[in-house]
């Protein structure tokens, strides 16, 4: 079947701080992967996608890159702003499935 | 204006009451969702439409109906509503692209609260 885990949060975090959420998957075949973000008080909007093994998706900072041997998806930023708390989730293109979302706070 | 367009963006409803949310987009695109999100549990895909005359059930149906009226209006109803159908509503388009659906595009929500 297919089925996205994210990391657990709340994450809170301190300003310029490192973050890593953790994404792993499991869908039929090796489809594209997308960071979707959600800030407060609206719907979700696209951050970056990676459509093949070994690709790296990147936007604002973020980065995720796609590791097929591992099945992961992991967003990264080095260093964080107040204005990325938001609610992140991974998913895998064309499976209509989301993970349950990782709640991102930074702290100034 | 907004390309993805959701009414009412706050209902407030007693149980056993019939509600109707609607979506609208602007985009262009054939594909149509409709998903509830619930603290802790994520996005859940109720029903979804790939062109007007295709309606499928997704992971949550039970209790909830649509209605495709055009390419451009896809209406979400809860015949009966229940407490536990109090959530934030999401509806959403995408492309009908090969390989399955791209990047979706998401309205602003409607927060559904059932007493």
């Amino acid at each position: 079947g297919n089925s996205v885990t994210q990391m657990e949060g709340p994450v809170t975090l301190s300003e310029e701080a490192f973050l890593t959420i953790n994404c792993t998957y499991t869908a039929t075949g090796y489809p594209s992967l997308f960071w979707y973000v959600q800030y407060p008080g609206e719907g979700l909007q696209l951050l970056l996608k990676a459509t093949k093994a070994d690709d790296k998706g990147s936007n604002k900072g973020f980065e995720a890159t796609y590791r097929k041997e591992t099945t992961s998806f992991h967003l990264e930023k080095g260093s964080v702003q107040v204005s990325d708390s938001a609610v992140y989730f991974c998913a895998p293109r064309g499976k209509l499935v989301f993970g349950a979302g990782t709640i991102l706070r930074v702290k100034s | 204006d907004a390309d993805v367009t959701q009414t009412p963006r706050n209902r407030i409803t007693k149980t056993g009451k019939r509600i109707m949310l609607e979506c609208s987009q602007t985009k262009g695109h054939d594909r149509m969702y409709w998903y509830r999100q619930d603290p802790g549990l994520g996005l859940r895909l109720i029903y979804y439409s790939f062109d007007v005359k295709d309606i499928n059930k997704g992971e949550i149906s039970d209790g909830y109906s649509v209605s495709r009226q055009a390419q451009a209006k896809f209406s979400l109803s809860l015949e009966s509503a229940i407490p536990n159908q109090t959530a934030l509503y999401f509806c959403a388009t995408s492309d009908s692209l090969a390989g399955g659906p791209d990047t979706q595009y998401f309205g602003p929500g409607t927060r559904l609260t059932v007493l």
